[in-house]
Parts: C-alpha cells; structure tokens; sequence
C-alpha cells in the first residue's frame, strides 16, 4: 500500500527566506510520481510541481523545486524567496505507476505562513 | 486553461435528506475523481471514473454513489445526508502531459449537514 507521511502540520517563516516543507514516503512500486499541490485559503488546490522516480534530475518550476532523495524516499517541496502569497495548504501526493493504480494518495498537509 | 467547475462552493443540509454535487469539466478528460478534505486527513477518494457509466470505489465510498452520465460531468451523490458527511468536498477531472498525468481541481463545495 502506498503511503505519504507530512510531518509538519504548521510552519511559520518569515518573508524572503526559504522554506522546506517535508514529505516522506512508502511504496514497493519501483514506478511512481510525486507531486505538489498548494491550496489557498480560497480552497482550489493549485499543482506545483512533479517528479518521476526514474527522472535524474530534481524538478524545478520557477521559485519552487523538489529535494528528490530516492534512497531516502523523501520528496521535500523547496520555495526560494518566500512571498505573502505563498501563504496556504500544501499536499505531497503519490501515485504509483507500475500496477495500473490511476490513484492519486495525499498526505495530510502542512499549512504555511510566511510572516512580514 | 482546463476549468473544473463545481455547483456550490457551500451547501447546508439537513440529516437524511439526498443530496447532489455536482462537477463539470471543459477539457474531454476521460478520468474524473471526487474527493473529500477533513482536517488532519488530507484529500481521501470517494470515487472515481474513467469514461462515461464507469465508475470505480476510493478509498471511503461508504454512505455515497456517483453518477456519470455525460463524460463532461460528474456527480457525487449523498443518498441519506448524515452529520459525518460535513466536509469540504473536491472535484478533480484528470489530463495528460508529456510524462505524466496532471489533475486539475475544482474550487471545492463546503458541506454542511445539520
């Protein structure tokens, strides 16, 4: 069964400094995706960023990029430069590949808020 | 841009009464999902659907039913509303990039029954 764990129900940093938000996971299938989601208090969950297990490279997307530890089976989210605006909700999601599994399983969240 | 478009963005209800949300999306996605989002759990499946009359369980379809009978439109149905069905319900209707499969949300409907 495959399992995503998010450590950190609450975090609070101030604005322009950087931030790790953590996500762990379980999983036999040698193929899976990772992805990131952020959901703003106005509740549409809002996609961030992917990584494939077989991908070489860590993904990146702007300000945001992924800290792709495979042998850790760790996926943390990595937001440079932190802005008022990335205050929100934000989901670690798995899905496995290999067994035609189209199910998407989320952690339970952390919630962000940057500070002035 | 893919929109996914959701009846209500808040219902309340009352215990035992049917209850009906709906969720359409404009993209010709064949897989639409329905989750529910409680504090602390995360999003958990409800069900899902890969093409028009297709469903498939999640992970908690106890106490639901969906309905799809246009491949633009998904409905989650509540049959007997009870009070442990107050949640923040989200539609997410499914398409595919270069490498992977992206899914796309709606804006959520808060349900409340009392």
């Amino acid at each position: 069964a495959q399992k995503i764990t998010q450590t950190q129900p609450g975090m609070f940093v101030q604005e322009k400094e950087a931030v790790t938000l953590d996500c762990t996971y379980d999983t036999s299938d040698p193929s899976y995706g990772l992805f990131w989601y952020k959901q703003p208090s106005s509740g549409e969950m809002i996609f961030l960023i992917y990584q494939g297990s077989y991908d070489q490279q860590n993904a990146t997307e702007g300000r945001y990029s992924l800290n792709f530890q495979k042998a850790r089976k760790s996926a943390n989210l990595v937001i440079s430069a932190s802005q008022l605006g990335d205050s929100a909700m934000y989901f670690c999601a798995m899905r496995e590949l290999s067994f035609g599994n189209e199910k998407l399983t989320f952690g339970t969240g952390t919630r962000l808020t940057i500070i002035p | 841009d893919v929109k996914v478009t959701q009846s209500s963005r808040y219902l309340v209800k009352r215990t035992g009464e049917k209850v009906f949300l709906e969720c359409v999306q404009d993209m010709d996605h064949e897989n639409m999902f329905w989750y529910r989002q409680d504090p602390g759990l995360g999003l958990r499946l409800i069900y899902f659907s890969y093409d028009v009359k297709m469903k498939e369980k999640g992970d908690i379809p106890e106490g639901y039913s969906v309905s799809r009978e246009k491949k633009e439109r998904f409905s989650l149905i509540l049959e007997s509303a009870s009070t442990n069905q107050t949640s923040m319900y989200l539609c997410a209707s499914e398409g595919q990039t270069s490498s992977y499969n992206e899914q796309f949300f709606g804006p959520g409907t808060r349900l409340t029954v009392l």
